[in-house]
């Protein structure tokens, strides 16, 4: 267990709809991160927080948008949805900010878009 | 800029004989480098890190890693494959100067027969 904590584990919604995913990190880790993962991109790094602010931004479009909040907790923000956003979609955390520190994975969302 | 490129989408070992798992890499500055496990519905677990110290890194259930500078290379071998270690593995690179992302390989599927 890696004390990282992704809810919900699966979503279904339909193309043009809005979710919310919700990441708690491990206990004392103040970066949040979010990846995204699909057979045809592999793992793509979306955006880092930490301690409550933007670290770093990958390939994250502008649909997308995350908030980590003062208890940590972070929630990546899916909106206008389409049927390619279907993925897993991951939270990892880790104790500093600079990403050579081992990151802690959650078990993932899976999100459907019909 | 960084690159990571793992040479096998598949490898098929029996039980009992050694596993190599291929990963070749690209740096501008000094580099971190990472192998992680994915089992099925999981999130990723880190398996062993190379961060400039010692060149042979040995990771959790009996997996290591060599980092060789002169071939670009941090290939992941265990000398005994278990059933349990059927899962994906990525390489992953990030660099040591400046404020550097994770890139992550496509993965490589490990197939463990009995």
């Amino acid at each position: 267990d890696s004390g990282v904590t992704q809810t919900p584990k699966h979503l279904i919604t339909a193309t043009g709809q809005r979710v919310t995913l919700r990441c708690s990190p491990r206990s004392g880790d103040l970066s949040v991160y979010w990846y995204q993962q699909s057979l045809d991109q592999g793992l793509q790094f979306l955006i880092q927080y930490y301690n409550g602010e933007e670290r770093a931004k990958g390939n994250i479009l502008e649909r997308f948008s995350a908030q980590q909040f003062p208890d940590l907790h972070s929630e990546l923000n899916l909106s206008s949805l389409e049927l390619g956003d279907s993925a897993l979609y991951f939270c990892a955390s880790s104790l500093g900010q600079v990403h050579n520190s081992p990151l802690h994975f959650g078990n993932g969302t899976r999100l459907t878009v019909t | 800029a960084q690159s990571v490129t793992q040479l096998d989408s598949h490898v098929s070992v029996s039980e009992g004989t050694p596993v190599l798992l291929r990963c070749n890499y690209s740096s501008s500055y000094s580099p971190s480098l990472f192998w992680y496990v994915q089992h099925p519905n999981k999130g990723l677990q880190l398996l062993l890190k190379y961060t400039s110290a010692a060149t042979l890194v040995k990771g959790i259930n009996g997996f290591e890693a060599e980092f060789k500078k002169s071939e670009t290379s941090f290939h992941l071998t265990k000398p005994s494959a278990h059933m349990s270690d059927a899962a994906e593995y990525f390489c992953v690179v990030t660099q040591n100067s400046g404020y550097s992302t994770l890139t992550f390989g496509k993965g490589t599927m490990l197939l463990v027969s009995p």
